[in-house]
């Protein structure tokens, strides 16, 4: 596609349950980040996708959250028995370029509720 | 203390103003990103640095690589410009992560 698709751009769930939240990135770009951006907070880095290699993850705050990534295309973040505390905007973004450091483009997130 | 610092954190200025937003930073990097963030808005990449200057438009953006600091320039700021400008910074030089760390963002009012 030609830019970075997110799905839903709304999620409001009770607590307790299960989300999964879908990217998918701008057609050909083999990185892909997660971050998320709570009311009020600035931007946190959650996990890192290039090419096959192995994803960082080490920002990813618990092990209730986990992401994948299906032939180097769309990402899915996968939020298990959701807090209230979860309940941010969570991004994904692809470098436009394949450089070390290169412009990144944004997709518009999507905003989670947990209640 | 957080790694990326900007200052300031609440900025209103008058529309025709220079601006200046400044960022600092205390690890090894390998870039610098300036973003924007309209209200209610997605975010868009500015800027790009790994030294020098880079001008688009009435926006500037300089990097002092010895300093460990940024500025981010609006010439003749108009409504328009109202939005969070964010710093961010590429640790390292390549490896196998891009990861990012953010500034907290300064939230920039320009009034008629």
């Amino acid at each position: 596609g030609a830019g970075v698709s997110q799905s839903p751009s709304n999620k409001v769930t009770e607590k307790g349950k299960d989300v999964e939240l879908r990217c998918d990135p701008i057609s050909g770009h083999t990185a892909l980040y997660w971050y998320r951006q709570s009311l009020g907070q600035g931007l946190e880095f959650l996990i890192y996708f290039q090419g096959n290699s192995a994803p960082d993850k080490s920002g990813l705050p618990s092990d209730r959250f986990s992401a994948e990534r299906t032939g180097g295309s769309v990402s899915t973040l996968t939020i298990q028995r959701t807090q209230q505390e979860d309940s941010a905007v969570y991004l994904c973004a692809t470098p436009l370029g394949t450089g070390v450091g290169s412009p990144l483009h944004f997709g518009n997130g999507t905003r989670l509720t947990v209640t | 203390k957080n790694e990326v610092e900007q200052s300031p954190q609440n900025l209103t200025a008058q529309e025709g103003e220079f601006i200046t937003i400044n960022c600092s930073y205390s690890v090894g990097i390998s870039a610098l990103h300036w973003l924007q963030q309209h209200p209610g808005g997605g975010i868009v990449s500015l800027f790009m640095l790994s030294s020098g200057k880079k001008k688009h438009g009435r926006l500037i953006a300089t990097i002092n690589i010895q300093e460990k600091h940024s500025s981010l320039h609006i010439t003749a700021s108009h409504p328009r410009d109202s939005a969070v400008y964010i710093c961010a910074v590429t640790l390292g030089y390549g490896g196998a992560t891009n990861k990012l760390i953010f500034g907290t963002g300064t939230l920039l009012a320009v009034q008629p």
